[in-house]
C-alpha cells in the first residue's frame, strides 16, 4: 500500500519567516494530495490540495508543490502569523479522494 | 450546529465496559469515515461507509464495531478494548468521495 513519510516533525520559525514542510510517497499511482491543519482539541481541516496533473498551486501566504518523478511534494507558508501554529498532515490518494493515506504530522510553532 | 459533530468528546472506560462514540454531519454527504489517531503515528483509517454501506475496513480488531443508520450517524461501538487503543478517534465526512470534512474527535482512555 501506499507509504507517506513527512519531513520534519517540529517545525519553529520566527513571525514573518517562511515554513516548508516536505513529503515523498511510495504509489507513482497516487494522484491527489491534501494538507490538513490539526489546530488543539479540533479536527483536521483541509487547507490546500494537488493534484498530479499540476506543478504548483497557490492560496495567498500558502503553496503546494509537487515532483511526479520524484515523489515529493511540499507545503510553504509565507510571512507566518502566530496563528499558523499547528500540526500539520500531508496525505496522499489514489483514484480520487476517499481513501487516503496520511503522514505523520508537522507540528508548526510561529514565535511572536 | 453545523459541520460534522461528535460525542463524547472525552471518555475513560475500564476493559470490560461498553460504550459507544457517535458522529453526526450535517453537511448533506453520503459517506462517512471513521479514523484513529495515536501519537506519533499517522492518522489511520479504520471504517468507511458509502450510502450506509460498510465498503472499507482495514483490519480492525472486532472490539470495534460500527454501525450506519442513516447518511448522517455513524456510531463507533467498544467493548473489551486494550489500554493500546487509547486514543483520538476522528469522524469525517465527505460527498461522492470528495473533500473529507473532520469533526473535533472523542479523546478516549482505556485503564
Amino acid at each position: 500500500g501506499e507509504n507517506v513519510e513527512q519531513h520534519p516533525s517540529t517545525l519553529s520559525v520566527q513571525e514573518g519567516d517562511s515554513a516548508v514542510i516536505k513529503c515523498t510517497y511510495s504509489d507513482s499511482a497516487s494522484n491527489y494530495f491534501p494538507w490538513y491543519k490539526q489546530e488543539l482539541g479540533k479536527g483536521p481541516q483541509l487547507i490546500i490540495d494537488i493534484r498530479s496533473n499540476v506543478g504548483e498551486k497557490k492560496d495567498q501566504r500558502i503553496a503546494v508543490t509537487l515532483n511526479k518523478t520524484a515523489k515529493h511534494f511540499s507545503l510553504h507558508i509565507t510571512e507566518t502569523q502566530p496563528e499558523d501554529s499547528a500540526v500539520y498532515f500531508c496525505a496522499a490518494s489514489i483514484g480520487g479522494y476517499q481513501k487516503v493515506t496520511f503522514g505523520t504530522g508537522t507540528k508548526l510553532q510561529v514565535i511572536p | 450546529e453545523t459541520g460534522v459533530t461528535q460525542t463524547p468528546r472525552h471518555l475513560v472506560m475500564g476493559m470490560t465496559n461498553k460504550k459507544s462514540l457517535k458522529c453526526e454531519q450535517h453537511l448533506g454527504h453520503n459517506a462517512m469515515y471513521w479514523y484513529k489517531q495515536s501519537a506519533k503515528k499517522p492518522l489511520e483509517l479504520m471504517f468507511v461507509y458509502s450510502l450506509e454501506e460498510r465498503v472499507e475496513n482495514n483490519s480492525v480488531p472486532s472490539r470495534f464495531s460500527p454501525e450506519c443508520p442513516n447518511s448522517s450517524h455513524l456510531f463507533l461501538h467498544l467493548h473489551t478494548l486494550q489500554p493500546e487503543d487509547s486514543a483520538l478517534y476522528l469522524c469525517a465526512s465527505s460527498q461522492n468521495g470528495r473533500q473529507q470534512f473532520f469533526g473535533p474527535g472523542t479523546r478516549l482512555t482505556v485503564l
